[in-house]
């Protein structure tokens, strides 16, 4: 069964920092990476994806993927405690297969 | 923006009693899904629906049974609520599983 791993477990940055999280894939068929952001208390929400390899920037946040490695990474620069969340990595083949979900990284930025 | 709503948003349930998790959409999505979110466990797929009238098992279904009566709504039903099964409810849609999934708000169940 494809397993979606992220690292690390846990993570604190200062406030301004940056901020890098992990995900891989078991799944050497997998073709779609998202991130979510979940802050507590709260539901999910896309925060990323990325389907080709390479590198995609959105304001403070960027993704890189590596499809030889079935690694993706998920970088936040000039941290804000409003960042302080879950982020859940999900992976899936495309169409017609459901997105699996990794344990998740819970980021802390403080002040 | 895409609407997702749970009801109910928490409950209290008995060992061996039926409980019934609605789920409605506004979004149009043909798929929608059922996760059981668990410290340290990530979200975990139950059951998803691509169609009306049609439910498939997801990672976890044991325990757990779907229907899908219309592309709007989708339940999730525990005949026989076990201890193991307190964890918070989430239902989500997606216009296809490499869409965005749009979450619900959640639903916490107890089980005592």
């Amino acid at each position: 069964q494809q397993k979606v791993q992220q690292s690390p477990e846990s993570l604190i940055v200062p406030e301004g920092g940056m901020a890098s999280l992990n995900c891989t894939s078991s799944d050497r068929n997998v073709d779609y990476f998202w991130w979510y952001r979940q802050h507590s208390g709260k539901s999910p929400k896309m925060l990323m994806s990325i389907f080709s390899n390479g590198e995609k920037e959105e304001g403070r946040f960027t993704v890189h993927l590596n499809k030889a490695s079935l690694h993706t990474s998920l970088h936040i620069r000039d941290s804000q405690p409003s960042d302080s969340a879950l982020y859940l990595c999900a992976a899936s083949r495309g169409s017609g297969t459901y997105q699996r979900f990794g344990t998740g990284t819970k980021l802390q930025v403080v002040p | 923006e895409a609407a997702v709503t749970q009801s109910p948003r928490s409950k209290v349930a008995v060992t061996g009693g039926k409980v019934t998790l609605s789920c409605h959409q506004t979004n149009n999505h043909d798929y929608m899904y059922w996760y059981r979110q668990d410290t340290g466990h990530g979200l975990r797929l139950i059951h998803y629906s691509y169609v009306a009238d049609s439910t498939e098992k997801g990672d976890i279904p044991d325990g757990y049974k779907a229907s899908r009566p219309s592309q709007e709504n989708f339940s999730l039903i525990l005949e026989l609520a076990s201890l193991s099964q307190t964890a918070v409810y989430f239902c989500a849609s997606s216009l296809d599983t490499y869409a965005e999934q749009f979450f619900g708000p959640g639903t916490r169940l107890t089980v005592l």
